[in-house]
């Protein structure tokens, strides 16, 4: 059975441009959350989709945003990059309510 | 405000050298704490999940307890394999639906 995938693997961009980050969930899952990992940290709560309606949102400034699509895919966005928005960017899915959740590779996201 | 402290930070262990990682948490109304082990570069994976004080779970080499201020993973005769970095993560409250991970303890077992 297919995990978490993420697209992009890796990216790079410029300070100041716009990124969007693509996850689709395990089959039958309907939940998905984002994370952001900062290098030797721990994964910090972004937002929880479910049912393709906001269940939750971190601390994140409103540069970020996300959405989750009627096949229960996601997408998360984020505007004005800053240097500082470098980071792993994990998705992951549970088949009802955020827990237990699993989640994918992670997109590595460079802001240069 | 709800919070997750791991320790130790670093743990070096031999081959065969049996251990005991912590995980502290200070929060309201947990629903579940979290284990999850993450290799370099890639997304964490799932290990356990523990809902209640006294409840255990093992997995080969590792087996996690939880008390009501903490929860501890213990790894039996390790091996180089299971070097990692393991993660605890609390899911509390009745509106919240994130989890809240502590920093994780990265792990070297050496042969």
């Amino acid at each position: 059975d297919a995990g978490v995938t993420q697209s992009p693997t890796h990216l790079i961009k410029t300070r100041g441009q716009h990124v969007t980050l693509r996850c689709s969930p395990i089959s039958g899952h309907k939940s998905v959350s984002w994370y952001q990992q900062v290098l030797g940290q721990g994964p910090q709560f972004i937002f929880q989709y479910y049912e393709k309606e906001e269940r939750g949102r971190g601390n994140f400034p409103d540069r970020f945003s996300a959405r989750q699509f009627p096949n229960y895919s996601s997408e998360l966005n984020v505007n004005a990059l800053l240097l500082g928005d470098s980071a792993l960017y994990l998705c992951a899915s549970s088949p009802h309510g955020p827990s237990p959740a699993f989640f994918g590779q992670g997109t590595r996201l460079t802001v240069v | 405000e709800d919070q997750v402290t791991q320790s130790p930070e670093a743990l070096r262990l031999q081959e065969g050298e049996s251990s005991s990682l912590n995980c502290s948490y200070t929060v309201s109304g947990l629903r579940g704490l979290f284990w999850y082990r993450q290799d370099p570069g890639k997304g964490p994976e799932f290990l356990f999940t523990l809902y209640s004080a006294g409840e255990e779970k093992e997995k080969e080499r590792l087996k996690a307890t939880l008390t009501k201020k903490e929860s501890f993973l213990h790894i039996t005769a390790p091996k180089p394999e299971d070097s990692a970095t393991y993660l605890c993560a609390v899911q509390a409250g009745y509106n919240n639906n994130d989890m809240r991970f502590g920093a994780g303890t990265r792990l070297t077992v050496k042969p």
